[in-house]
């Protein structure tokens, strides 16, 4: 089975903090997404990778940047925490037949 | 702009019953549809995907419908059973795209 593991369930930040949010993938797959979930909005992208060092912006990709050294990670980083970046993050990496395999998510919470 | 409605935030049903779900979108032509399921603070998982020359798509006590001209897909989860609680959430993706465009989702209740 696929396994998209991200690094942390639960994390507390306080404001003005860089937070980074790592996403592992074990199945070679090229494309990786970076989403948040927040009630009543729904699945939004943030930033999506197509192959190693490749990035592209997504709908929402103010205040949030991305790396991709290796195939199999793909990291998302706040670059300074606010409060309204308290969210629900989600990985996903995309298999061959188009189908996004999601991470356990990260609930993050800045204070 | 594109948009994904789903048919309502809530939808309540009598186990045994037939639940189905309804995904429409407006400027958008999607080359296939997806329907996922997410349990509440999990990620979804992938249940379906149905293509734009195809009409119907089964799996086990699950069916999907697309129909490109009234731009809509149905989810229908046959014999509901209370563990079918949850909220699904249907997904748009274009030709040559590795993008999704996802619904918000329609939480599932199925009452025994």
């Amino acid at each position: 089975d696929v396994k998209v593991t991200q690094s942390s369930r639960y994390l507390v930040k306080r404001t003005g903090e860089k937070v980074f949010l790592e996403c592992v993938q074990d199945m070679d797959h090229e494309n990786m997404f970076w989403y948040r979930q927040d009630p009543g909005l729904g699945l939004r992208l943030i930033y999506f990778s197509y192959d190693v060092k490749m990035k592209e912006k997504g709908d929402i990709p103010e205040g949030y940047s991305v790396s991709r050294e290796k195939k199999e990670r793909f990291s998302l980083i706040l670059e300074s925490a606010s409060t309204n970046q308290t969210s629900m993050y989600l990985c996903a990496s995309l298999g061959p037949h188009t189908e996004a395999f999601f991470g356990q998510g990260t609930r993050l919470t800045v204070v | 702009s594109q948009k994904i409605e789903q048919n309502s935030e809530a939808l309540n049903i009598q186990e045994g019953k037939t639940a189905t779900l309804t995904c429409n979108y407006t400027n958008y032509s999607p080359a296939y549809l997806q329907w996922y399921r997410q349990d509440p603070g999990r990620g979804p998982v992938f249940l379906l995907l149905i293509r734009e020359n195809e009409k119907e798509k089964r799996k086990e006590r699950l069916k999907v419908t697309f129909d490109t001209t009234l731009k809509q897909s149905l989810f229908h989860i046959t014999a509901s059973q209370p563990a079918d609680s949850a909220t699904y959430l249907c997904a748009l993706g274009g030709a040559g795209s590795y993008q999704l465009t996802f619904g918000k989702g329609t939480k599932l209740s199925v009452i025994p």
